[in-house]
């Protein structure tokens, strides 16, 4: 079965960083892309970037380029995605998702909320 | 960005209905388009892929067509399950979505 767990979500100052993980079982991890998509709360959903299989690719939606780091470590069937200057506006819950054309698996998502 | 216009917003229908939701494109995205479930405090859920494919696991009263431009995904015969928010997705491009459609019983 193919899971995904987000976790390292919670309340953060304005201007300060935080660090997301997505724990990926069930599936051979190496070989996807993955992504991470939010949705700020009642809102949409927002694609954030993507990292394809051995990280020499790393794709973002242009407005969080320079705020949000994507990496991968395949030894650890981990996903992360370092977000810094966070503002009120990113405030939402951040998926993790595999993927497979589109976004075949979604992780349960993890809720960040930017606030002081 | 290729912009996602969903439509309608919001959709009331009775079980058993047939439902249609559309998306249209900003340019040709050549049938890069997949559609998605949500339901009230749950991750979405992949239900077509490549405009028209099946994603494993999803019900056949759920179908999905179009081409260039113009995109839609039909429920046939309602069910109280289906309740819940549906997204388009282009990904011809970097992946862009719909606004959603909320989906409720009448």
């Amino acid at each position: 079965e193919v899971k995904l767990v987000e976790s390292g979500g919670g309340l953060v100052q304005p201007g300060r960083s935080l660090k997301l993980s997505c724990a990926a079982s069930g599936f051979s991890f190496n070989d996807y892309w993955m992504g991470w998509v939010r949705q700020a709360p009642g809102k949409g959903l927002e694609w954030i970037g993507e990292i394809n299989q051995d990280s020499s690719t790393i794709n973002y939606t242009p407005s969080l380029k320079d705020k949000f780091t994507i990496s991968r470590d395949n030894a650890q069937n981990t996903l992360y995605l370092q977000m810094s200057k966070l503002g009120s506006e990113d405030t939402a819950i951040y998926y993790c998702a595999r993927e497979r054309v589109s976004f075949d698996y979604w992780g349960q998502g993890v809720m960040v909320t930017v606030s002081s | 960005d290729i912009q996602m216009t969903q439509s309608p917003a919001s959709l009331s229908a009775s079980l058993g209905e047939t439902v249609t939701i559309e998306c249209r494109a900003s340019e040709d995205i050549y049938n890069g388009l997949a559609w998605y479930q949500q339901k009230p405090g749950k991750s979405p859920q992949l239900l077509i892929y490549n405009a028209n494919s099946l994603h494993t696991g999803v019900p056949s009263r759920f179908s999905g067509s179009g081409s260039g431009t113009q995109y839609s995904l039909k429920i046939n015969s309602l069910q109280s399950e289906d309740v819940a928010s549906y997204f388009c997705q282009q990904y011809y491009n970097y992946p862009t979505f719909g606004g959603g459609t909320k989906l409720e019983l009448k």
